[in-house]
């Protein structure tokens, strides 16, 4: 069955510190994955997605993703939280185009300072 | 360019009554999408259209929802007859070209049936 997991539904991270968000998926072919973030009362935006090459991908706002087949997981990190980063953030997985994505529960990310 | 606008924002009815969902998608955009968000079941898809053909309804709950797209740049979605189970945020979502440049969402509709 296709699904997506994102192990963690809230993280607190101290403004400053880095950050790691969990994914993993279970797809029977050739995934496309993706990350978005969701605000409060808002849709949700893209952050970044991999389709294929380098496994290490560049986002918006600072986020980065590995894409990493042998453990079928895609993490989202950055090396330096803003407050304005806490949201809710959703890992998604889908395949050749006339598929829809498959979205995870989401993780909420709160910020201290 | 506007983004995918939905229409209302929010929308506060009573069970029973018919609730319908509208969503202009981004001008140029082949597929649209809708999803509906709950706190237990995350983002689920419903129904998604390309080229405003239906091509994959197994999402929909059940014989009380239906989606239209008479043309590139309207869709609906139509609950008839609404219970409170149906509240939820609704979200429409746009795409060209399939997965490649991933889906842009509209802000919206939050449903309570009461």
């Amino acid at each position: 069955a296709q699904s997506v997991t994102q192990p963690d539904i809230h993280i607190t991270v101290s403004e400053g510190a880095s950050l790691e968000l969990r994914c993993n998926y279970s797809y029977g072919a050739t995934p496309y994955l993706f990350w978005y973030v969701q605000s409060p009362g808002q849709g949700l935006q893209l952050l970044l997605k991999y389709f294929s090459g380098d496994t290490l991908v560049q986002g918006i706002k600072g986020f980065e993703a590995e894409f990493k087949r042998s453990q079928s997981s895609f993490n989202l990190r950055k090396p330096s939280v803003h407050w304005s980063d806490a949201a809710e953030y959703f890992c998604a997985v889908g395949g050749q185009a006339g598929t829809a994505l498959i979205f995870g529960k989401g993780t909420t990310l709160s910020v201290s300072s | 360019d506007a983004g995918v606008i939905q229409s209302p924002r929010h929308e506060v009815t009573e069970m029973g009554q018919e609730v319908t969902l509208r969503c202009k998608p981004i001008s140029g955009h082949d597929y649209l999408f809708w999803y509906r968000q709950t706190m237990m079941r995350g983002l689920e898809l419903l129904i998604y259209f390309n080229n405003n053909v239906p091509i994959d309804d197994s999402g929909m709950p059940e014989d009380r929802f239906s989606a239209k797209m008479p043309n590139a740049s309207f869709s609906t979605l139509k609950i008839q007859p609404s219970e409170p189970r149906d509240s939820a945020v609704y979200f429409c979502a746009s795409s060209q070209a399939g997965l490649f440049y991933g889906y842009t969402f509209g802000s919206g509709t939050r449903l309570t049936v009461v």
